[in-house]
């Protein structure tokens, strides 16, 4: 049963491109999280999706945006890079839950280590 | 969600216990403690979750306090391979609904010496 896959695994873009990153889901899940960490820090919620809408975002500007595909892989475009959009992209998948559960977990990729010149 | 402190980093020699401490001194009610790991250039690893009982599972045991304001991860017998940056989050529990975001802290970096 193969994990949540991202590609690619590494990327170097200049300031002012755009960058698409892909992430493939845990086998069984059906919502998509994403994350950046810049180096030294802990990981930063970009925002999730599920059934191919947004349902949460953190404090990212409008140039993060997102996709889910019928098939619950998921897609996380930026646009206009900044220097400081250079980081570890990490994907995390997890099931919806339904009824009561203390916890459902979520899975992380190994993420795509984007570096804008 | 209420906000940890933890120590930015902690030894730990080979084959001894990790007993990793995470302060949450405004958690309330409803909100659980939860223990992630992230080993160099990987993604971040579920550990453990507890809400006021102490939990074990094969990774490890989580202790939490009497007044819920601070937790204890324990690793029982710690390896070489378990060196990694420890992240202690709170966060409400996900009662039906998608998944609630995990907000990480800078958490502890565990060096297990051999």
């Amino acid at each position: 049963d193969a994990g949540v896959t991202q590609s690619p695994t590494h990327l170097i873009k200049t300031r002012g491109q755009q960058v698409t990153l892909r992430c493939s889901p845990k086998s069984g899940h059906d919502t998509v999280s994403w994350y950046q960490q810049a180096l030294g820090q802990g990981p930063q919620f970009i925002f999730q999706y599920y059934e191919e809408e947004e349902r949460q975002r953190g404090n990212f500007p409008d140039r993060f945006s997102g996709h889910q595909f019928p098939n619950y892989s998921s897609e996380l475009n930026v646009n206009a890079l900044l220097l400081g959009d250079s980081a570890l992209y990490l994907c995390a998948s997890s099931a919806y839950l339904t009824g009561t559960s203390s916890y459902n977990e979520q899975f992380f990729g190994p993420g795509t280590r984007l570096t804008v010149l | 969600d209420a906000k940890t402190t933890q120590p930015t980093s902690m030894d730990c020699a080979e084959g001894r216990a990790a007993n990793l401490p995470c302060n949450h001194s405004t958690i309330s009610g409803n909100e659980y403690v939860y223990w992630y790991r992230q080993i160099h250039s990987q993604g971040p690893q579920y550990i453990i979750h507890g809400l006021k009982n102490n939990e074990t599972n094969e990774m490890a045991s989580l202790i939490i306090t009497e007044d819920r304001k601070s937790s204890t991860l324990i690793l029982p017998h710690a390896t070489l391979r378990d060196t990694a940056v420890y992240y202690c989050i709170v966060r409400g529990g996900p009662y039906g609904g998608a998944t609630n975001k995990l907000i990480f802290g800078t958490g502890t970096l565990l060096a297990v010496q051999p």
